[in-house]
Parts: C-alpha cells; structure tokens; sequence
C-alpha cells in the first residue's frame, strides 16, 4: 500500500532563512511525487513533481524538492523564505507500479508560517 | 495550459436541497477527474474519480446515490449532492489529470465551500 507522512503540523521560520518542509513515503513501485501549496479557503497549487531523472527538481516560486531513494524521503526545501510563503503544503505520492492503485495520495499538510 | 475552474465558490443551502458543482479544465482535455472533500484543518479525502463517458468510482464509505459525479465531456465534470444535510457542509475540491504537466500531474481547481443550514 501506498502511504505519505508529513512529520511536522506546522514549521514555523524567520523571513529570509531557509526552510524545509519534511516529506516520507511508502510504495511498491518507484513513486510519483508531488508537492502543492494551499492557500485559506483556495484550492490546491502546483509547486513540482518528481517523476523520473535528476534527484533535484526545482518548482514555483524558488521551491525545490530532493528525492532521496535511500530514505525514501521528498522534502521541500526554499534557500529564502517570504512571508507570502506562508500557507498549507501537502506532499503527495503515486505508485507507478502496473496494478497499483492510480491515486494520489496526499500527506496531513504542514503549515508554514514565516515569520517577518 | 493547466487551469481548472469550479463553479460556484460558495453556496449556502436549505437542508433537503440539491446543489450541483461543476468543475471545468479550460485549457486542456482531461479524461480523468476526481472530486476530494476537506474538512477543516485536515487533509484531502478522495470522494471518486470521474472519467469521460463512464460511471464514476467512488471510494469506499462515500454514497455514489447521495454524490452524483458526471462526467459528460472532456473539459467538465459535475458533483450533484442530493438532498443535502448539514452533515454535508465542506469544502469540496475537483482536479483533473493532464495538461502542462501531462498524465502525470493533477490540477486543481479553487474550491466549492457548500454550507447547509
């Protein structure tokens, strides 16, 4: 089975430091991984996705993620927070494995609040 | 293109009523859709996927008679909840599959915040 952790409820950081944004998962297959933001009463946004290739995958708004097989593990990370950065984040994942379940299955949310 | 939209953002109800949400990819096909539900300060719950032309799946626990999803084209999916009970006040969530990002990647549309008195 599929599964995704966000350790952390809430990450609190100063404006111009960096932040990081924890992020584990558990497939069977090689996973699909994503990260979106959401703001108060909004949908969800698209920040970036791993899918195959370089461990690094930059994203929106200076975001960038890290794969890291060996810990299985897609923490999302920014060198210089904002303010306007604060907001809810989800990590998700996707089994590529044929026959596993097609859902995206999506971490509890970790909220970042940056203070200025 | 990857934009999705949901119409209406808000909608207040009287119990026993029937509101229809409707979600629309504009800038692109989508064959696939899914409907999610969130409750306050919690995660997304997947309620069922949509495709174009055939019955939706719905996940387990979710009522397909009391969440009618229709998905009659490419570019719209609509989420009809009948006689709605208090119970049924969320924020309803559609996404679609495809666009910029390709197969691979959902988008997401801004959210429907339904409150049934």
């Amino acid at each position: 089975a599929q599964s995704v952790a966000q350790p952390e409820d809430q990450v609190n950081v100063a404006e111009g430091n960096p932040l990081t944004v924890k992020c584990t998962y558990s497939v069977s297959g090689n996973p699909y991984l994503f990260w979106y933001v959401q703001y108060p009463n909004r949908g969800l946004q698209f920040l970036l996705k791993y899918i195959t290739g370089d461990n690094l995958v930059k994203g929106s708004y200076g975001f960038e993620a890290e794969f890291n097989k060996s810990q299985t593990s897609f923490h999302l990370k920014k060198p210089s927070a904002l303010v306007s950065d604060s907001a809810l984040y989800f990590c998700a994942v996707r089994d590529s494995l044929n026959g596993a379940t097609n859902k995206l299955i999506f971490g509890t949310g970790t909220l970042l609040a940056v203070q200025p | 293109g990857a934009v999705v939209s949901q119409h209406p953002s808000w909608v207040i109800c009287k119990s026993g009523t029937s509101v229809k949400i409707e979600c629309r990819s504009l800038d692109f096909q989508a064959t696939t859709m899914f409907w999610y539900r969130q409750f306050p300060k919690q995660s997304l719950m997947l309620m069922a996927t949509s495709n174009e032309g055939s019955k939706a799946t719905y996940e387990q626990g979710v009522e397909k008679d009391k969440f009618l999803i229709n998905h009659a084209s490419l570019t719209l999916s609509t989420l009809t909840v009948t006689s709605a009970h208090p119970e049924d006040s969320s924020f309803y969530i559609c996404s679609a599959r495809g666009g910029a990002g390709g197969l691979n990647t959902q988008y997401f549309g801004p959210g429907t915040r339904l409150t049934v008195l």
